[in-house]
């Protein structure tokens, strides 16, 4: 089972709001990924990072930010809040190597009402 | 550039029937190739990769693919699918640089 966690996993949130998504993994894993997820649709990178004080955007656009201060930590924060927000985020990190694999956290699922 | 392509959105197979879930690539170099599964309001869990060697991997839960370089695909198939296997599955292809391509997904549904 991976070690990666994502908090919270559900949240309603009202237009405006500042919000942090949590996402940590112990697996002392240098590259960890956001991802965002709408119903019945594919994954689309938002931002990556690829260690400490590294981060960068992904594919699709995205007002959030990130920040990566420590190998283990790498969450996302929203500063307003808006539906076009609702959507579900996915945390990832890789190991790299002959090993490679994206390890997931189970998401947070964001409702912006 | 790269990209995956997953054809059905959505299979209704019967309990006990073989599956085959398709996903094609696009790549230059030498793949490493995915397939995840996503049950409902879950993050993704590996069901098995593809890196090299023998072109027929085998995965958890009683899941194959093969790697056919010539057709550029990695189809996912279990030969007898239990109700258990009904949620999303998702092809993906990774770059040296760690960067995972996903397809949009397939919904695979069960039926008893």
């Amino acid at each position: 089972e991976a070690d990666i966690y994502q908090t919270p996993r559900y949240l309603v949130i009202g237009t405006g709001k500042k919000i942090t998504l949590e996402c940590s993994q112990t697996m002392g894993h240098d590259k960890m990924y956001w991802y965002q997820q709408d119903p019945g649709m594919e994954l689309h990178l938002i931002h990556y990072s690829y260690g400490v004080n590294s981060t960068e955007k992904g594919d699709l656009s995205s007002e959030s930010t990130v920040s990566r201060i420590r190998t283990e930590h790498f969450p996302l924060t929203l500063e307003s809040a808006r539906p076009s927000h609702t959507s579900q985020y996915l945390c990832a990190s890789t190991l790299e190597g002959p090993r490679l694999e994206a390890f997931f956290g189970q998401g947070t699922r964001l409702t912006v009402v | 550039a790269q990209s995956v392509t997953q054809p059905d959105i959505h299979i209704t197979v019967s309990e006990g029937a073989s599956l085959e879930l398709r996903c094609n690539y696009s790549y230059g170099a030498t793949p490493y190739l995915f397939w995840y599964v996503q049950s409902p309001g879950q993050g993704l869990q590996l069901l098995l990769k593809y890196f090299s060697g023998d072109t027929l991997v085998q995965g958890i839960k009683g899941f194959e693919a093969e790697f056919k370089r010539s057709q550029s695909s990695f189809n996912l198939r279990k030969p007898s699918v239990h109700w258990s296997d009904a949620a999303e599955y998702f092809c993906a292809v990774a770059t040296p640089g760690n960067q995972f391509y996903f397809g949009t997904g397939t919904s695979l549904t069960v039926i008893p």
